[in-house]
């Protein structure tokens, strides 16, 4: 299985609207809604910041958005702060009951 | 409230083993999965087990080298990973699936280094 590809980084700077794609096959990213995101800061574990596509857990910012379409899923992060610079992957279930992980972005507040 | 609580940091030499533990505080029956990260990489799925611990699912990259198990008994996972090269040193999460990893170990460092 491998991994879904994600842009190596995006920066934007604050105030400003960023979108990471995640693209996968139409056998994990296309087939479930089982789709979610985490933020990951240098030394930490990652954190959900959004789950089955679009819905955003418990005390995270509305600024965090998903989406999806076809073999594609997207995050957007609208009104970028400072605290946004971190790394983001997204995640998927498969069709063999294994999950994968996007490459990775590195989101760089300018 | 959940919490993976993961077991310190190792060192090993290639070719050995290392069995890596996560207690869950606050039990339930749940999947758990393991992830693995090496360092500046990102991060790389490695398997599950199923909330009583009867069945397992592994990553193709793993297959012959990865044993997960559960104590239920003591509310314990462990990832054991045989075959070492220093390829395998990373950092290795436990996180709980709900559908998606809404909870995660801090993670423990294995150093793979003759």
């Amino acid at each position: 299985q491998s991994a879904a590809t994600q842009p190596a980084s995006v920066s934007g700077s604050p105030g400003q609207s960023i979108t990471i794609s995640c693209t996968g096959t139409s056998s994990d990213v296309g087939a479930y809604k089982y789709v979610s995101w985490y933020q990951q800061y240098p030394g930490k574990a990652p954190k959900l910041i959004i789950y089955e596509v679009s819905n955003r857990p418990s005390g995270v910012s509305d600024r965090f958005s998903g989406s999806k379409s076809g073999n594609t899923a997207s995050l957007t992060i609208s009104e970028l702060q400072a605290e946004d610079e971190a790394d983001y992957y997204c995640s998927s279930h498969t069709s063999t009951h294994t999950r994968v992980f996007g490459t990775g972005t590195k989101v760089t507040v300018l | 409230q959940v919490q993976l609580v993961q077991s310190g940091a190792e060192v090993r030499k290639p070719g050995a083993s290392v069995k890596v533990s996560c207690k869950s505080v606050g039990y339930n029956p749940y999947y758990m999965h393991w992830v693995r990260q090496a360092p500046g990489q990102g991060l790389e799925w490695m398997g599950w087990i199923s909330p009583h611990g009867g069945e397992t699912k592994y990553a193709q990259n793993f297959q012959g080298r990865l044993t997960l198990a559960r104590d239920t008994s003591i509310t314990t996972d462990y990832m054991e990973l045989s075959g070492l090269t220093s390829d395998d040193t990373a950092v290795y999460y436990c996180a709980k699936e709900n559908l998606y990893y809404d909870l995660w170990g801090r993670g423990t460092l294995v150093t793979v280094s003759s």
